[in-house]
């Protein structure tokens, strides 16, 4: 059955450090991979997209690789502050699953002054 | 987001009761989700729809029943609420594929529901 893990259920970081997560999946063949943020009791907030023919993504200091080989997506946040702490997502779809995301359960990122 | 809403934002029933959470949408979305969202095991979707004539089951639909009243809303109930049924529920829509955002969802705020 198609499996996504997120490797660390939670990850604390010193401010200004880079933060790195990672996504794996298994018996899946993803088309796409959105990273998404999600704050205590609101919903999640779209932040990347990468399409499975890309390689990397850059969006301030964010940015997300996608390697279709290894099955990962490993997304980074640079020079990373206390307002980055929050829980973060990786969603996948593909193949005959257009239109629909199969989630991650989610890292949750401390970043400490 | 405040272009998807849900109501209500809060609930506590009791074992047995019908339950319905409403999710309107001013994106002009054709296409809207719901999932609920329980700790450790993400989100999980429990039913999509892609137009107001097209409903389908997600991974989780046992216990669920949905309804799309129009483009802009589409509600989610449950007949007899059970304990297990605790979680958060959230709403999400996304436009058509085909457009340049057609890939990425937008999330309503999350219902919050407590079954005794």
């Amino acid at each position: 059955s198609q499996k996504i893990e997120q490797n660390s259920e939670a990850l604390n970081i010193q401010e200004g450090k880079t933060a790195t997560l990672t996504c794996n999946y298994t018996n899946y063949s993803p088309a796409y991979l959105q990273w998404y943020r999600q704050d205590p009791g609101r919903g999640p907030v779209f932040l990347l997209l990468i399409r499975e023919n890309e390689k990397e993504k850059r969006k301030e200091r964010l940015k997300v690789t996608f390697d279709t080989t290894l099955k990962q997506s490993l997304f980074h946040i640079t020079a990373s502050q206390p307002a980055d702490s929050a829980t973060y997502l990786c969603a996948l779809a593909g193949g005959t699953s257009y239109g629909k995301l199969t989630f991650g359960q989610g890292t949750i990122l401390t970043v400490h002054p | 987001d405040a272009d998807v809403t849900q109501t209500p934002r809060n609930r506590i029933t009791k074992t047995g009761k019908r339950i319905m959470l409403e999710c309107s949408q001013t994106k002009g979305h054709d296409r809207m989700y719901w999932y609920r969202q329980d700790p450790g095991l993400g989100l999980r979707l429990i039913y999509y729809s892609f137009d107001v004539k097209d409903i389908n089951k997600g991974e989780i639909s046992d216990g669920y029943s949905v309804s799309r009243q129009a483009q802009a809303k589409f509600s989610l109930s449950l007949e007899s609420a059970i304990p297990n049924q605790t979680a958060l529920y959230f709403c999400a829509t996304s436009a058509v594929r085909g457009t340049a955002e057609s890939d990425t969802q937008y999330f309503g705020p999350g219902t919050r529901l407590t079954v005794l």
